[in-house]
């Protein structure tokens, strides 16, 4: 049964980094794709980016310049960077397993419970 | 950047047909999936490859996709059926989401 567990700082200032882990049981992060998606209060769902396998990325545009994700296979989990950070980032923070067969046939068929991250001062 | 619209609440009463769209331009032609999510819960894979449906995810819950609409239909809508559901698809590399639709069963 696979599981992931998001961990990392509650609350999180102005202009600071935003740093989280997802730890992976039950799979190898040298297989799938893993992705980083957000949830803001009482909104919906912004995918933030995923890493795969081979450890290529891909980044939500709107996100872009500010979003680093890496993966650690000897600890078997992945990790997001999100710079310069404001009130704005503030969100639930969900990690998830990316099912990529082909074409545009990708979905999150695992979820962690997330993570609420606040950034204030 | 693609885009998918939904509505953002539907109300179905129990025992009742719910059916939530999702709109993108050639939709059809992109797979779509679908996300349940309960409050203070986090979101749970309904519906995949259009159609198909994860283990454990009861009958009553089916997918379809066909020019620019996805469509999840719930069937026979039970009172633990209320909750905000989620398109999703794939383009360009991105993954996209729709704003989510709360279903309401009253």
């Amino acid at each position: 049964q696979v599981q992931l567990q998001e961990s990392g700082p509650g609350l999180v200032k102005p202009s600071a980094t935003l740093s989280l882990t997802c730890t992976v049981s039950g799979a190898s992060i040298r297989t799938y794709y893993w992705s980083w998606i957000r949830q803001p209060p009482g909104k919906g769902l912004e995918w933030i980016g995923d890493i795969s396998y081979s450890e290529s990325t891909s980044y939500n545009p709107s996100l872009k310049s500010r979003v680093t994700i890496s993966g650690d296979t000897s600890k078997n989990h992945f990790s997001l960077q999100l710079n310069s950070v404001t009130a704005a980032d503030t969100a639930i923070y969900y990690c998830a397993r990316l099912t990529a067969a082909a074409g545009s046939n990708k979905y999150m068929d695992v979820w962690g419970r997330g993570t609420t991250v606040t950034v204030s001062s | 950047s693609y885009e998918v619209t939904q509505p953002p609440s539907l109300s179905v009463s129990p025992g009742q047909t719910a059916s939530i769209t999702c709109s993108g331009d050639k939709l059809g032609d992109k797979y779509a999936s679908w996300y349940q999510q309960k409050p203070g819960q986090s979101p749970v894979l309904v519906i995949y490859q259009d159609t198909k449906r994860p283990s454990g995810i009861p009958e009553r819950f089916s997918g379809s996709n066909s020019g620019n609409t996805a469509t999840l239909t719930i069937s026979e809508t039970q009172a633990m059926d209320e909750a905000d559901y989620y398109c999703q698809t794939w383009d360009s590399r991105t993954v996209v989401f729709g704003g989510g639709t709360k279903v309401t069963v009253l």
